[in-house]
């Protein structure tokens, strides 16, 4: 079964740092562009961020850009978002998704709370 | 970056009705687009890419048509199940990928 079990998340203040991972299972990895796409609380879904197979190619939504970082680690099935100088416009649920013709599937999201 | 504008905002329909979701992009983005369900508390399914391509598992009542920049979601016959939140996606010019703002179909 293909599966995506982000962890990572949680409360934070303004200014900080936050590290969130995907692990993946059931597929191979190493052969998908992995995503990451947000849902602030009530609203829309909102793309973040997109890694290529190999990890040499990285694309960002504006609002994150020279923020965020994605990475993955294709020896351990694993997609990263670093996380920095959040702002308390980055409060969401964030989920890694594969990427193909299409986000699929999902996992089932992590959130992330940033407050003081 | 293109903007996708699905209607309409809230469809009230019963089990059994027929559903048409419409989503409208602001410039071709040919067949290279895709609909997602989201359940309350759930994270969103695929359904549909390039347009009209059902994704693995998804029942036949879900069928997807359009090119250019007009789509369509339709729903044959809505099951208990079918009642959420629907997105389409575009993949054609990016970054960035975006979404549509989504249709709620709820129960009448």
């Amino acid at each position: 079964e293909v599966q995506l079990l982000e962890s990572g998340g949680g409360l934070v203040q303004p200014g900080g740092s936050l590290r969130l991972s995907c692990a993946a299972s059931g597929f191979t990895f190493i052969n998908h562009a992995m995503s990451w796409v947000r849902q602030a609380p009530g609203k829309g879904l909102e793309w973040v961020s997109t890694i290529s197979t190999s990890g040499s190619t990285t694309y960002y939504a504006d609002s994150v850009k020279g923020r965020f970082t994605i990475s993955r680690d294709n020896s351990n099935n694993t997609l990263y978002l670093q996380m920095n100088s959040l702002r308390a416009e980055d409060t969401a649920v964030y989920y890694c998704a594969r990427w193909d013709f299409g986000f699929d599937p999902w996992g089932q999201g992590t959130l992330v709370t940033v407050s003081s | 970056e293109i903007v996708l504008t699905q209607s309409p905002a809230t469809l009230s329909l019963s089990p059994g009705e027929r559903a048409t979701l419409s989503c409208r992009a602001s410039q071709s983005v040919s067949s290279y687009l895709a609909w997602y369900q989201q359940k309350p508390g759930q994270a969103p399914r695929l359904l549909i890419y390039d347009a009209s391509n059902r994704a693995t598992g998804i029942p036949a009542r879900f069928s997807g048509s359009g090119s250019g920049t007009d789509f369509t979601l339709t729903i044959s016959s809505l099951e208990p199940e079918d009642f959420a939140v629907y997105y389409c996606q575009q993949r054609i010019i990016w970054p960035p990928l975006t979404f549509g703002g989504g249709t709620k179909v709820e129960i009448k």
